[in-house]
């Protein structure tokens, strides 16, 4: 799987939008960018996805360049709650085994 | 649906003893992952179940690990004569059996809140 590159923290305030920058300039072309967030003693939730389109849920949007080498996850309006440490992986979508390969992550915090 | 249950969620133990942890998955999900995550780090991929069929382990699974998963069911994670460098949060997750190549498989993981062990 192809190795991904965040910065290690990142602040918003509550309310406003926060953008959360990953790098996989290796990314290959079966493998998708998966998104999963850790609050602090849970264990990983599954976020977004997504191969090259922009993707939106309820809980955030996924912005991936169009040479597919970086993304970005947005949190449209960051609650207090949405404090946690944020993985960005890369992997192939299907197949016999579809471990993740997790790196740091980046920490969010959220401040009132 | 009650999503993946891991028991105990807190362990300490002495150093040389053994321990044992379970974990339920999501009902109907055929496969089951171990991760191990210490301070600081992002989860560490161990091992890694197809129904009752053990399909992969990292070589950070030593021969003191050994996971089960018998009738494709819940699974155990045991490590035997444990030492100091043991401890650590040890997480499951679950994963239903993707269809289709598209975005409309999702093959999500699911994970519990993990068993926190610590070796004295």
């Amino acid at each position: 799987d192809a190795k991904t590159t965040q910065p290690p923290s990142m602040d918003c305030a509550e309310g406003r939008a926060a953008n959360l920058p990953c790098n996989h300039s290796t990314i290959s072309g079966n493998e998708y960018v998966y998104w999963y967030r850790q609050i602090h003693s849970q264990g990983p939730q599954y976020i977004i996805h997504g191969l090259k389109n922009n993707e939106t849920n309820e809980m955030a949007s996924l912005i991936i360049t169009e040479d597919r080498k970086s993304s970005t996850l947005i949190l449209p309006h960051a609650t207090l709650r949405d404090t946690a440490v944020y993985y960005c992986i890369v992997r192939v979508h299907t197949g016999a085994n579809s471990k993740l390969t997790f790196g740091k992550g980046i920490t969010l915090s959220v401040r009132p | 649906d009650t999503g993946v249950s891991q028991n105990p969620r807190h362990k300490i133990t002495k150093r040389g003893q053994n321990v044992t942890f379970r974990c339920d998955p999501i009902s109907e999900h055929n496969r089951l992952y171990w991760y191990r995550q210490t301070l600081g780090q992002g989860p560490e991929f161990l091992t890694y179940f197809q129904n009752e069929a053990q399909l992969e382990k990292s070589r950070l699974l030593s021969d003191r690990f050994s996971a089960e998963r018998p009738k494709g069911s819940f699974s155990t994670l045991e490590i035997q004569r444990t030492e100091q460098g043991d401890s650590a949060m040890y997480l499951c997750a679950s994963s239903p059996r993707g269809i289709g190549q598209g975005m409309g498989n999702k093959n999500i993981q699911y994970f519990g809140a993990g068993t926190r062990l610590s070796v004295l």
